[in-house]
């Protein structure tokens, strides 16, 4: 079984929709949780880390549910340039990030 | 956010000869890099991690002999690639950890495009 699991997609909307991703990891000693993007052929760059408590970047919006084992992010009023993968990304202490396969996304004009 | 740099961002070699990739972080100490390859349109894959003073930790499949990974300061690891063949051409990806508080966060260089013709 996959450590993170991630919808593939692609997920295609149109420009001002909302879109969430969500991804399932499997070990429970996760600790660390986070979003990247990464843009065709270039390298992630984080998005945001995933807080217990759920936090809010301007129109992004992740959360962490420890007892299902997901974290999701909400992208509102979705901008051409949100078009991108995201990566999900989880930490257990003392050991690797592992990634899931990331979804693609893009928003259409 | 932390930097990390990669150089070079693009080589082109001949099959056979060999290639060394470095990664620096730029403003902040990693005691632990990572190093990434990612085919067109698949996932990053893990290929090693990199532990400064130590010898690095391959994944599975990965071939130390091959991948020659070094980290010989808090700032700096590399990778060499020896006796590169096409089938090695990839982008290679590092990145580094830094520790803030409780969180562990990990910044990507810019990543290295091999072309082995």
């Amino acid at each position: 079984r996959k450590e993170v699991e991630q919808d593939p997609g692609p997920f295609n909307v149109p420009e001002g929709a909302t879109v969430a991703f969500n991804c399932t990891y499997s070990n429970s000693a996760s600790q660390s949780f986070f979003w990247y993007r990464q843009d065709c052929r270039k390298e992630p760059k984080l998005l945001m880390s995933v807080y217990s408590s759920g936090n809010e970047d301007g129109r992004f919006t992740a959360q962490l549910n420890r007892a299902s084992q997901y974290i999701s992010l909400l992208i509102r009023d979705s901008k051409l340039s949100d078009s991108a993968t995201y990566l999900c990304v989880v930490n257990i202490p003392g050991n690797q990030f592992y990634f899931g396969t990331g979804t693609s996304l893009t928003v259409i004009p | 956010g932390a930097v990390v740099s990669q150089h070079p961002s693009r080589v082109i070699c001949k099959s056979g000869t060999s290639v060394k990739i470095e990664c620096r972080s730029l403003d902040f100490q990693a005691t632990t890099m990572f190093w990434y390859r990612q085919f067109p349109k698949q996932s990053l894959m893990l290929m090693a991690t990199s532990n400064e003073g130590s010898k690095a930790t391959y994944e599975q499949g990965v071939e130390k002999d091959k991948f020659l990974i070094n980290h010989a300061s808090l700032t700096l690891s590399t990778l060499t690639v020896t006796s590169a063949h096409p089938e090695d051409s990839s982008f290679y990806i590092c990145s580094a950890r830094e520790r803030a508080g409780s969180q562990n966060t990990q910044y990507f260089g810019p990543g290295t495009r091999l072309t082995v013709l």
